[in-house]
């Protein structure tokens, strides 16, 4: 079956530096969604992407996050400046067409911030 | 209140049982439900959907919805130890939404 993939798995970082988790959504998939899960806590919606642009993003996502589709195959997430609160596992997503009900899930990146 | 809920458990059965996890929602404009599987240090995996009230059955795997009192409920019969992990119940007002998860039910099926 095919699979989102994410890189890196793990990624550890200072407060205050940036960070750019990827992502590479499955091939014939033209929606992206991020999410979030802080450890013991439920997973949470972050922004969703389509056609080269936000469709939907969360009150989590403030000024600090970006994402972008820099080429035809990645999906990229940027934190600009890290707080200790962001360290979380984060989820990329994918999905064919809007229509569809399954979501596809990468298996992470857990993200710890120092 | 919470959009979704769920009892965080764990939920410890015997090899064999049927293990029944349930979910309560607020909000009556979700229109879908599903349920993933999410095993430790993985993604969400999604295993059910519907999108009405009633029963909707997939080999081991039955989810029920009562829109009426907003109760959603996934019933694995037959458990082996390989179905133990967290079970996230996830709503949607309309497909390609956003997904409204619970916090997870955490099953154990023991040998």
């Amino acid at each position: 079956e095919p699979e989102v993939t994410q890189t890196p798995s793990h990624q550890v970082t200072q407060m205050g530096q940036e960070v750019i988790l990827r992502c590479v959504p499955i091939s014939n998939h033209l929606y992206f969604y991020w999410y979030r899960q802080i450890l013991g806590q439920k997973v949470e919606f972050l922004v969703s992407f389509y056609n080269n642009e936000i469709s939907e993003k969360s009150e989590i996502f403030d000024d600090q996050f970006s994402v972008e589709r820099p080429d035809g195959s990645n999906f990229t997430l940027k934190i600009r400046s890290t707080k200790l609160e962001d360290s979380a596992m984060y989820f990329c997503a994918s999905i064919r067409d809007r229509g569809e009900e399954k979501l596809f899930f990468g298996s992470g990146t857990q993200l710890s911030v120092l | 209140q919470k959009e979704v809920e769920q009892d965080p458990g764990p939920l410890s059965v015997p090899e064999g049982a049927i293990v029944s996890l349930n979910c309560t929602y607020s909000n009556s404009a979700f229109q879908y439900f599903m349920w993933y599987r999410q095993y430790s240090r993985k993604g969400p995996e999604l295993l059910m959907y519907t999108y009405s009230s009633g029963n909707k059955e997939d080999g081991r795997f039955t989810a029920q919805v009562d829109k009426s009192s907003k109760y959603i409920s996934l019933f694995i019969r037959d458990s082996q130890p390989s179905d133990s992990a967290t079970y996230l119940c996830a709503n949607i007002k309309a497909a390609g939404n956003k997904l409204t998860f619970g916090g997870g039910t955490r099953v154990l099926v023991k040998p």
